[in-house]
């Protein structure tokens, strides 16, 4: 069976350019999670998706941080304008449902350094 | 609110020794708790989860960790480390109304020595 999959894997950008990571969930999954990863931290929920809907976006900044889930398959997180606080990893994780307790299931990260 | 704290940034310990992680949780309901480990360059793997059934819990790579509800703890342990098994590891909670999303603690870097 497939993973998480995510592109690009690395990405150096100059602060206040725009970048985007994809995401695409195991086959079947219904819920999608986007993680940030600053270095020497835990991972924290950015958002969460049921199917093509919103379930939680409360710590994501909205004011330059986007993601949308349109067909409720894969998924785009932009980031416009990119601050040096960006630089992190993005998760993307995906489950089967929305219930607490299910096995969320993570890709590889997306590596994003701010310069 | 949920939270969870990992006692321990580093842990470092010689190959054949005891392995120990500590966790511990807050929770006002029932929690659901996870251990992942993160290799370099790589992304989350799940070790092992509790919910709610035997309070021992055995995951991949031989580790284990117990629920103790007393103590709002659910440390990692492997009785014999091995140079593969460094890496970071996260111990995550759900649980309540949190729609089965993790809320992760800071992680515990553990280096095995030779």
């Amino acid at each position: 069976e497939a993973g998480v999959a995510q592109s690009p894997r690395y990405k150096i950008i100059e602060k206040r350019q725009s970048v985007a990571f994809w995401c695409n969930p195991i086959s079947g999954h219904a819920t999608l999670y986007w993680y940030q990863q600053i270095l020497g931290q835990g991972p924290k929920l950015l958002i969460q998706f049921q199917n093509n809907g919103v379930v939680d976006d409360s710590q994501l900044p909205k004011d330059r941080f986007s993601a949308e889930r349109l067909k409720g398959v894969d998924s785009t997180l932009k980031i416009q304008p990119a601050k040096l606080e960006d630089s992190a990893v993005y998760l993307c994780a995906s489950s089967l449902v929305s219930i607490n307790g299910n096995t969320i299931y993570f890709g590889e990260g997306s590596w994003l350094t701010v310069v | 609110a949920q939270s969870v704290t990992q006692l321990g940034s580093h842990v470092s310990v010689s190959e054949g020794a005891l392995v120990l992680l500590r966790c511990n949780y807050s929770s006002s309901v029932p929690p659901y708790l996870f251990w992942y480990v993160q290799y370099p360059n790589q992304g989350l793997q799940l070790l092992l989860k509790y919910t709610s059934a035997a309070t021992l819990v055995k995951g991949i790579n031989g580790f284990e960790a117990e629920f103790k509800k007393s103590e709002t703890s659910f440390h990692l342990t492997k009785p014999s480390a091995h140079m593969s098994d460094a890496a970071e590891y996260f111990c995550a909670v759900s649980g309540g109304n949190q729609g089965g999303k993790l809320i992760f603690g800071q992680g515990t870097e553990l280096s095995v020595k030779p």
